[in-house]
């Protein structure tokens, strides 16, 4: 069973851009929404991440928005640049309950 | 520190043979997990440990996988034998507390099986 529905699966943007990436989830339960960035041949490392006492979290040009009545998160990234380019998990969790990841989206920030 | 260090990068072997994948997680990490990452089924938990306990392995898809941990700076995951559809990456990522904290992850090991 699928707990975080990520969409979409793949994004194409021009340089400057701004990508929207979207997670569902359906565990109340969960507290912590991180996400993860990953470059090829390399593992996740976590990008940004929110707690469901916020709406909003901004570092540099990365951004989480969270909706905690629709159970719903996003990330958006302003002014995208080439080097952006990756693959971007979303993830929730809480104290007991496991980190899980969405699927992935892979974008691509053409120059 | 060098972070989570993983071995081999690269391993392709043929079906019915032994693979053991290795991990060092980073110094003073309490929590090691094991990820399997395909493009069908993302990244996948197969099994974590607390203090080189293992806490919960139900992610482990049969018993042809087990991992271990017996040191706080050493872990394995063995699948034997091996099949093709085991052809995956395999990360190693570690972190401090629970499951609410930051995970860093080592680069893989890209495991083929023919």
């Amino acid at each position: 069973q699928q707990q975080v529905k990520q969409s979409p699966q793949s994004l194409i943007v021009q340089k400057g851009g701004i990508p929207i990436i979207n997670c569902a989830y359906e565990n109340t339960a969960f507290d912590y929404f991180p996400w993860y960035q990953q470059f090829p041949g390399k593992g996740p490392a976590l990008l940004i991440a929110i707690r469901p006492d916020v709406s909003e979290k901004k570092e540099g040009r990365f951004t989480i928005s969270f909706n905690k009545s629709a159970k719903q998160f996003s990330l958006h990234i302003m002014d995208s640049q080439p080097g952006d380019s990756a693959t971007y998990f979303c993830a929730a969790s809480s104290g007991s309950e496991k980190l899980v990841f969405g699927k992935g989206t892979k974008l691509t920030v053409n120059p | 520190d060098a972070g989570v260090i993983q071995s081999p990068r690269h391993e392709v072997t043929e079906m019915g043979q032994e693979v053991t994948l290795r991990c060092k997680p980073i110094s003073g990490h309490d929590y090691l997990f094991w990820y399997r990452q395909t493009m069908m089924r993302g990244l996948e938990l197969l099994i974590y440990f607390n203090n080189n306990v293992p806490i919960d392995d139900s992610g482990m898809p049969e018993d042809r996988f087990s991992a271990k941990m017996p040191n706080a700076s050493f872990s394995t995951l063995k699948i034997q034998p091996s099949e093709p559809r085991d052809s995956a990456v395999y990360f190693c990522a570690s972190g401090q507390r629970t499951w609410n904290e930051k995970l860093f992850f080592g680069s893989g090991t890209q495991l083929s099986v023919l």
